[in-house]
């Protein structure tokens, strides 16, 4: 079964709204998330890391005002894409470490029209 | 220098043949390595991991040579269900940190 659970798995929505992507840990505690980004035909490139309980690292280059990145519990981090543009439709996807394994959410596609 | 370099192929071969995925690495302080499978348009799930010593899976095997800074994987006797794209993934420190990812390497297995 999910180790990782992801929500939802697609989601369309209109130009200048904003799109929350939820990641779940199932019965086990996760301190830090991942959240990557992979548009077709590319690698899966890290958005941002997810702390519990304290402000995430995004890497260079995402804007963090556009990508919030909510941790609030040991279980659930988030993903919200503000002011969605069409440039923003990708393929969402968070993961979390569970003893030696990394293990990914099912991931989200998002289309902005 | 990508930290992680794989050939994007794609690779089409007939049932039963076998295929070998490569791939480099920048880092030589890289931790750990595996391989990855992503079927289209989903998330990727872990094949196996790599090991220096070699490793084996049934039909799937992995090599790791460090010097090299290089990261194989030999899959024999392909089947259709074969097809996906195979990520050659490295862990670059030890601890909670994030993998990174080669481009993929498409395998089509043609009956």
């Amino acid at each position: 079964g999910a180790v990782v659970s992801q929500h939802p798995s697609w989601v369309i929505c209109k130009s200048g709204t904003s799109v929350k992507i939820e990641c779940r840990s199932l019965d086990f505690q996760a301190t830090t998330m991942f959240w990557y980004r992979q548009f077709p035909k590319q690698s899966l490139m890290l958005m941002a890391t997810s702390n519990e309980g304290s402000k995430a690292t995004y890497e260079q280059g995402v804007e963090k005002d556009k990508f919030l990145i909510n941790h609030a519990s040991l279980t659930l981090s988030t993903l919200t894409v503000t002011s969605a543009h069409p440039e923003d439709s990708s393929f969402y996807i968070c993961s979390a470490r569970l003893a030696n394994t990394i293990y990914f959410g099912e991931g989200s596609w998002l289309t902005v029209v | 220098r990508k930290e992680v370099e794989q050939d994007p192929g794609p690779f089409n071969v007939p049932e039963g043949a076998t295929v070998a995925f490569n791939c480099t690495y920048s880092n030589s302080a890289s931790q750990s390595f595996f391989w990855y499978r992503q079927d289209c348009r989903k998330e990727p799930k872990l094949l196996m991991s790599v090991y220096s010593s070699g490793n084996e899976d049934g039909r799937f095997t992995a090599q790791l040579n460090r010097a090299s800074q290089y990261i194989s994987l030999l899959i024999r006797d392909s089947k259709l269900s074969d097809s996906a794209t195979y990520l050659c993934v490295v862990n670059p420190s030890p601890g909670n940190t994030p993998l990174v990812f080669g481009k993929g390497t498409r395998l089509s297995v043609i009956a």
